[in-house]
């Protein structure tokens, strides 16, 4: 267990539909960061946010977007899905005071987009 | 786009024998990661070499570093059926400006035969 929390496990939508998936980083950690996780293009960062704040972005769609609350946990918008945004989409954390440079990993939400 | 490219995409051999995946990366890093993730389900961070490293080990895994060539190799010795799995070389994104998330390849995916 990674201490990472993701909610849901899995998600089943319909094109043009909009969801958010939520993450709770492992105690104590200030960073998130969400990536995306396809057959084709395989593990594709996202987003970070460190303390409530942007950090870096990557291949986010303009589409998605995210945020991170005063209490840590992010929550990554999804909207007008397309098929092509059927993936694994995982959220991981880093950040204590001793950071070994290493990302802990959630198990993950996976979107099915029909 | 990947900045770490495995090598083979995928590897099968029979128990109790070495495995040894590669990984090439393009730009200079801080050090380079290597995770493990079982059909499915959440990376697991198994050792980080820092880019002053030549080797480095843990239980039954070596990991070398090449800066010169720019290339990274895995291997597990005395292989088990639990070793199967996909495994993702990851190098640091950033040096500064605080944002340090991971830069992930494609992986091999190794089969370990009974």
């Amino acid at each position: 267990d990674s201490g990472v929390t993701q909610t849901p496990k899995h998600l089943i939508t319909a094109t043009g539909q909009r969801v958010t998936l939520r993450c709770s980083p492992r105690s104590g950690d200030l960073s998130v960061y969400w990536y995306q996780q396809s057959l084709d293009q395989g593990l594709q960062f996202l987003i970070q946010y460190y303390n409530g704040e942007e950090r870096a972005k990557g291949n986010i769609l303009e589409r998605f977007s995210a945020q991170q609350f005063p209490d840590l946990h992010s929550e990554l918008n999804l909207s007008s899905l397309e098929l092509g945004d059927s993936a694994l989409y995982f959220c991981a954390s880093s950040g204590r005071v001793k950071n070994t440079g290493e990302l802990f990993f959630g198990e993950g939400s996976r979107l099915t987009v029909l | 786009s990947q900045q770490g490219e495995e090598d083979p995409q995928a590897l099968s051999i029979q128990e109790g024998e070495n495995a040894t995946m590669n990984c090439s990366y393009k730009t200079s890093i801080n050090n380079l990661q290597w995770y493990r993730q079982n059909s499915g389900r959440g990376l697991v961070h198994l050792i980080l070499i820092r880019s002053n490293e030549r080797e480095k080990h843990s239980g039954r895994l070596r990991v070398t570093l090449d800066t010169s060539k720019k290339s990274s190799s895995l291997l597990i010795t005395a292989s088990r059926a639990a070793d199967t799995a996909s495994y993702f070389c990851a190098t640091r994104m950033y040096s500064g400006g605080g944002a340090d998330g991971l830069t992930f390849g494609k992986g091999t995916h190794l089969i370990i035969q009974p």
